[in-house]
């Protein structure tokens, strides 16, 4: 199986800020990671996919890098809406795991 | 408009079974592989199992193999999910989406969700 690793789990930033998020795979991935965005009590909604394509619908502000075993998702000029909670998952191989969340808190 | 809309959770024994469905609408069902994930209170994103368009083919996580079955009803644009021998550890939100496929490899529609609680 292939593990993944969310760092950091926890990340206080303010509106406009810049922010990264990191995803560390145990194994290489060619280039099946996805991002999602997790509103409280809410579903998740993808935010990238292929580790660098942007979801339609999705503000240009997040964008997402990688390959091999470490993958990115920045998001410039935070707004208030982005603070939730944030998930990397691969589709690399089954079963299909997802990192263990990275919540995005306002300072 | 997509909709992906579960239903079936509720309050129910260990060891007891509930059936999940998810009835989607905007979607070309028949031609989406579909897939449940859970989250457990408080706790992060757990994918469950994936179907193939089909229903030829199924996958799932290790902790729910032989216990839990993904099917589906494309006439009917429905997606299931049987779930037995229920335990604790099992209580969550159960999400079903869709999975996108063709070198893209991604979930892009998901349901709102429906809680099972396995508790006695």
């Amino acid at each position: 199986d292939i593990q993944l690793t969310q760092s950091p789990s926890f990340l206080s930033a303010s509106v406009g800020d810049r922010v990264t998020i990191t995803c560390r795979a145990s194994q290489g991935i060619t280039k099946f990671v996805a991002w999602y965005q997790q509103l409280p009590g809410k579903a998740p909604k993808a935010l990238i996919y292929a580790a660098s394509t942007l979801q339609s619908g999705v503000p240009s502000r997040f964008s997402g890098s990688g390959s091999g075993t470490e993958f990115t998702l920045t998001i410039t000029s935070l707004q208030p809406e982005d603070f939730a909670t944030y998930y990397c998952q691969q589709l690399e191989s089954y079963p299909l795991t997802f990192g263990q969340g990275t919540r995005l808190d306002i300072k | 408009e997509v909709r992906l809309v579960e239903s079936g959770g509720g309050l129910v024994q260990p060891g007891g079974s509930l059936r999940l469905s998810c009835v989607t609408s905007g979607i070309y069902f028949s031609s989406s592989y579909m897939g449940w994930f859970r989250q457990a209170p408080g706790k992060g994103l757990e994918w469950v199992a994936n179907i193939r368009f089909d229903g030829s083919e199924s996958y799932y996580v290790d902790s729910v193999r032989g216990r839990f079955t993904i099917s589906r009803d494309n006439p009917q644009n429905t997606l299931f999910l049987q779930m037995n021998s229920l335990r604790a550890e099992d209580t969550a939100v159960y999400y079903c989406a869709r999975y996108v496929r063709g070198g893209l490899q991604y979930f892009d529609f998901w349901g709102q969700g429906t809680l099972v609680n396995v508790s006695s």
